[in-house]
C-alpha cells in the first residue's frame, strides 16, 4: 500500500535552534518527493521538489534530503525563527501508468521565542 | 496579487443546502485542481482540469460538480451538502502535470455543514 509517514507529530523548539523532521514512504514507483510548508489558515506553499537522482536540496534556510534507498527524506530548518511555525507537509509522486501524488499527514512545528 | 485565489473563505450552512466556492489562479497555469483537506489534514485531491478538460476524478460522490469556464478559473458546486461534507477545501494549480510540477495552492475554503 502506498503510504507516506511523517515522525514527529508535533515538534516544539526554541528560536534559533536547528531542527530535523522525518518522512518515509512506502510508495512505488517513485518519481519525485516534495515538502510543503502549511501555515495555519492558509494553503500549502512549495519549499523543494527532489527526483531519485538528487540527495539532497536547499530553500534557504530549508535542506531536504532523500535517500531512494532506504525510501527515507528528511527536512533540516537552521537557526528556526518564529515564522517558521507552521504544518510541514511531506508528498511522493507515484510515476507508472497512473500517477498519483500520496500525501503525509504532517508534522506540527511550534517556535517558541 | 494572490496567486490562486478562492472564495469565500469561510462557508457555514444546513444540511441540504446547495453551495459553490469559486476558484481563480492568475499565474497562466492550464492545470487547476480542488483539493479535500479533512480533519486529520490529509490532503486528497478531488478533481482536476487541464485547459478546461476534466483528468481527474477520484471518488467523489457526484454532489459534486466542477466547473471550468476557462483554464484560469475552476468552481465546484456541491449539491444537498451533508454533515461529512465539513472540511477545508483547496484550490490549486499547475502548469503541466502536478506530478512532476509543483502545486500552488489558494488559502483554502472552510466549509462547516450544520
Amino acid at each position: 500500500k502506498n503510504q507516506v509517514e511523517q515522525s514527529p507529530q508535533s515538534l516544539i523548539i526554541l528560536e534559533g535552534k536547528n531542527c530535523t523532521l522525518q518522512c518515509n514512504y512506502t510508495v512505488s514507483p517513485f518519481s519525485n518527493l516534495r515538502w510543503y510548508k502549511q501555515d495555519t489558515g492558509r494553503g500549502p506553499v512549495s519549499l523543494t521538489i527532489m527526483t531519485f537522482s538528487e540527495n539532497t536540496k536547499s530553500n534557504g534556510r530549508y535542506t531536504a534530503t532523500l535517500d531512494a534507498d532506504t525510501k527515507q527524506s528528511s527536512l533540516h530548518i537552521t537557526a528556526s525563527q518564529l515564522s517558521d511555525s507552521a504544518s510541514y507537509i511531506c508528498v511522493v509522486s507515484t510515476s507508472g501508468g497512473y500517477n498519483k501524488l500520496i500525501f503525509g499527514a504532517g508534522t506540527r512545528l511550534a517556535v517558541h521565542p | 496579487d494572490t496567486a490562486v485565489s478562492q472564495t469565500p473563505k469561510y462557508l457555514v450552512t444546513q444540511m441540504g443546502n446547495d453551495k459553490s466556492i469559486k476558484c481563480e489562479q492568475n499565474l497562466g497555469h492550464d492545470t487547476m485542481y480542488w483539493y479535500k483537506q479533512d480533519s486529520k489534514k490529509f490532503l486528497k485531491i478531488m478533481f482536476s482540469y487541464n485547459n478546461k478538460e476534466l483528468i481527474i476524478n477520484e471518488t467523489v460522490p457526484n454532489r459534486f460538480s466542477p466547473k471550468s469556464p476557462d483554464k484560469a478559473h475552476l468552481n465546484l458546486h456541491i449539491n444537498s451538502l451533508e454533515l461529512g461534507d465539513s472540511a477545508v477545501y483547496f484550490c490549486a494549480s499547475s502548469q503541466g502535470s502536478q506530478f512532476n510540477s509543483p502545486l500552488h495552492f489558494g488559502n483554502g475554503t472552510r466549509l462547516t455543514v450544520t
